[in-house]
């Protein structure tokens, strides 16, 4: 079965500190993976796109790798603000679903940034 | 440049009622158009995704129905609500697979309340 694993569940930490937040998926025959926040009672913000050609992708504060044999991605946030406080979703667009382009997504990271 | 309108942001409805959703894309052609439900404390569940007008495909039996009356319009529907139906519904839409990268973008999210 395909699935999309994130952990921790939550995770709280001082601002200014970097950190790493995981992704985890159970076959190594993805199209693309994504990394979104979404902050309480809104949508969903697409954050970093990496392909499957791709080892990582960098947006400001933000880099995304992913190493699609060991089945992980990783978001990495430098220099953490209050503002990142959200959570953040992973989602893989696995082989095989064809035209369809269905994302599976992970439980999520909820990130608390303290001043 | 593309957006997504997804309308109406907030519904409070009795048990038994009918449901309507909208959502409409701007600045594509030929979307794939997503709803998925996100329930109180539970992850994205995708449920209903379409390649191309009238083309609707269910993921998970239940008591809604969708509709894609044109390219970039995108209807959630039911015609007696029950309370396991309250939650956060999101529309997204994407490039197809094979077209574009695949990335996934949100509207900002319908909250039903049944009751």
């Amino acid at each position: 079965k395909q699935e999309v694993t994130q952990i921790p569940a939550a995770l709280s930490v001082p601002e200014g500190e970097n950190l790493v937040l995981n992704c985890s998926f159970t076959d190594s025959a993805i199209y693309n993976l994504q990394w979104f926040r979404q902050d309480p009672g809104k949508g969903l913000t697409s954050l970093l796109l990496i392909q499957s050609s791709q080892r990582e992708q960098t947006s400001g504060r933000l880099n995304a790798s992913l190493d699609k044999s060991s089945g992980r991605s990783t978001l990495y946030i430098a220099a953490s603000q209050p503002g990142d406080s959200a959570t953040y979703l992973c989602a893989v667009i696995f082989h095989g679903s064809g035209n369809t382009g269905k994302l599976i997504f992970g439980q999520g990271t909820t990130l608390q940034v303290k001043p | 440049s593309q957006t997504i309108h997804q309308w109406p942001a907030t519904l409070v409805q009795p048990v038994g009622s009918p449901l309507s959703l909208e959502c409409t894309v701007e600045g594509t052609s030929n979307p794939n158009l997503y709803w998925y439900r996100q329930a109180a404390g539970r992850g994205l569940q995708l449920l209903f995704y379409s390649v191309g007008i009238g083309q609707i495909s269910s993921e998970v039996p239940q008591n809604l129905s969708a509709s894609r009356p044109q390219d970039r319009q995108f209807i959630l529907s039911s015609k007696k609500l029950l309370l396991s139906d309250s939650g956060f519904y999101l529309c997204a839409w994407s490039v197809p697979v094979g077209s574009g990268t695949g990335e996934l973008f949100f509207g900002e999210g319908s909250r039903l309340t049944v009751l």
